[in-house]
């Protein structure tokens, strides 16, 4: 079993559509969440990063963690052309190894 | 700017050759590391360095080595002995173990 799984889509939806990427992980140890997006040809940027249950707000990105049911969720409202990507998620228990997910492409059509 | 270079951006080995790919941080970061990215793979940890002169192997060091001289300076070799070195290469750095990790922008390695 992976340690993270992540729904690879792809996934289209019409501008200003709300977004739901979602994650699974195996290992309750896993303290710290985030999530990344990367645009072709360019390194994950860092989007949120979260410690331990509940939400976290950005602007438009919202991030979930729900440890009881090791889901991990980022939403984000009031989708843009320029949100098309792949995000990650990624997790860790607090050393340095970092678990990520394969990656979900979303694109956003204007 | 703060951040992360990674050099070159493309890179071709022949058959028996070992290549080097640079990474550099002006973060004053303590910890560093490689991945390497493959399709519908995901991230991968190759080597992950935590202080200067100190490194760890990650889930899939056979065939790299790195060195940490200084502290900004990350450098990965693909040697001769890693049979499938095709990939995406991404260096990061953070201020240490729990703490988000800072990626640069990659090599592409391929195959001549």
């Amino acid at each position: 079993q992976k340690e993270v799984e992540q729904d690879p889509g792809p996934l289209s939806v019409p501008e200003g559509a709300i977004v739901s990427l979602n994650c699974t992980y195996s290992n309750s140890a896993f303290q710290y969440f985030m999530w990344y997006r990367q645009y072709s040809r360019k390194g994950p940027e860092l989007l949120m990063y979260t410690y331990s249950s509940g939400n976290k707000e950005d602007g438009r990105f919202t991030a979930q963690v729900d440890k009881s049911s090791k889901y991990i969720s980022l939403f984000i409202r009031d989708s843009q052309p320029s949100d098309s990507a792949t995000y990650l998620c990624a997790t860790q228990t607090g050393a340095n190894n970092l678990f990520f997910g394969t990656g979900t492409r979303l694109t956003v059509i204007p | 700017d703060g951040g992360i270079t990674q050099s070159p951006k493309y890179l071709f080995r022949k058959e028996g050759q070992n290549v080097t790919l640079s990474c550099e941080q002006n973060l004053n970061h303590d910890a560093m590391y490689w991945y390497r990215q493959d399709p519908g793979q995901g991230l991968r940890l190759i080597y992950y360095s935590q202080i200067v002169n100190d490194f760890q192997k990650g889930d899939i060091a056979e065939g790299y080595s790195v060195s940490r001289e200084k502290k900004e300076s990350f450098p990965l070799t693909v040697t001769s002995a890693q049979k499938n070195p095709t990939a995406f290469y991404l260096c990061a750095s953070s201020t240490g173990p729990g703490q988000p990790q800072h990626f640069g922008d990659g090599t592409r390695l391929s195959i001549l």
